[in-house]
């Protein structure tokens, strides 16, 4: 099967940007998680959501990140402006159910901002 | 919230010896704990998880262990070899409509020949 599809895989933008982030789960996945992994870290949570319903999002900073996934299947986070603090990894994760978070990451989209 | 501390931050073992990397958790209601596997630039891979109702699980050279008195769970790597190097995440949470994964700091794993 397909796993987890993260777009772009690396991105470069100057402080105070937008930029976007996508991701497609795996096919059948209710579950979708936004993940922050920043350098020589584990991932933190940022954004959870069971179909289209954000059900965790206490993590989500905002007033600059935001989060969609309209039609309950792919998701774009946002960030905008983007600050120097924001550099890192973003990471996509899907899962049939809440009962097995997380079991499925995808590649990630690496962020550097100048 | 719930706090995971993982130790050792770096470890390295010669081929063939065992490697032994320990996390403690704070929520005692977490009931879920993954271990999962990061190769530089790589994503994370969900290598081994056990549930609170099980003491110990072992899939051929890995193994993780459970101790929900103490709050800790172990993971456990038998004839190491090259290819295990990376850096191992623990992780613990709780399942259901309130699930959410709590990451470790990461532990380095050198496997040395």
């Amino acid at each position: 099967e397909a796993g987890v599809v993260q777009s772009p895989r690396y991105k470069i933008i100057e402080k105070k940007q937008p930029v976007a982030f996508w991701c497609n789960p795996i096919s059948g996945h209710n579950t979708l998680y936004w993940y922050r992994q920043n350098l020589g870290q584990g991932p933190e949570l940022l954004i959870r959501y069971e179909n289209e319903e954000a059900v965790d999002d206490s993590q989500l900073p905002k007033d600059r990140f935001s989060a969609e996934r309209l039609k309950g299947v792919d998701s774009t986070l946002k960030i905008q402006p983007a600050e120097l603090g924001d550099s890192a990894v973003y990471l996509c994760a899907s899962s049939l159910g809440p009962g097995f978070p997380g079991k499925y990451f995808g590649p990630g989209t690496r962020l550097t901002v100048l | 919230g719930e706090n995971v501390e993982q130790h050792p931050s770096t470890l390295s073992v010669q081929e063939g010896d065992s490697a032994v990397i320990k996390c403690t958790y704070s929520d005692s209601a977490s009931n879920y704990f993954p271990w999962y596997k990061q190769e530089l630039g790589k994503r994370p891979q969900l290598i081994i998880d056990i549930r609170s109702n099980v003491g110990e699980k072992k899939d051929q050279r890995i193994a993780v262990t459970l101790n929900k008195t103490a709050k800790h769970f172990s993971l456990h790597i038998t004839e190491t070899q090259p290819e295990d190097s990376a850096v191992y995440f623990c992780a613990a949470s709780l399942t259901g409509t309130a699930s959410k994964l709590t990451f470790g700091t990461g532990t380095r794993l050198q496997v040395t020949l």
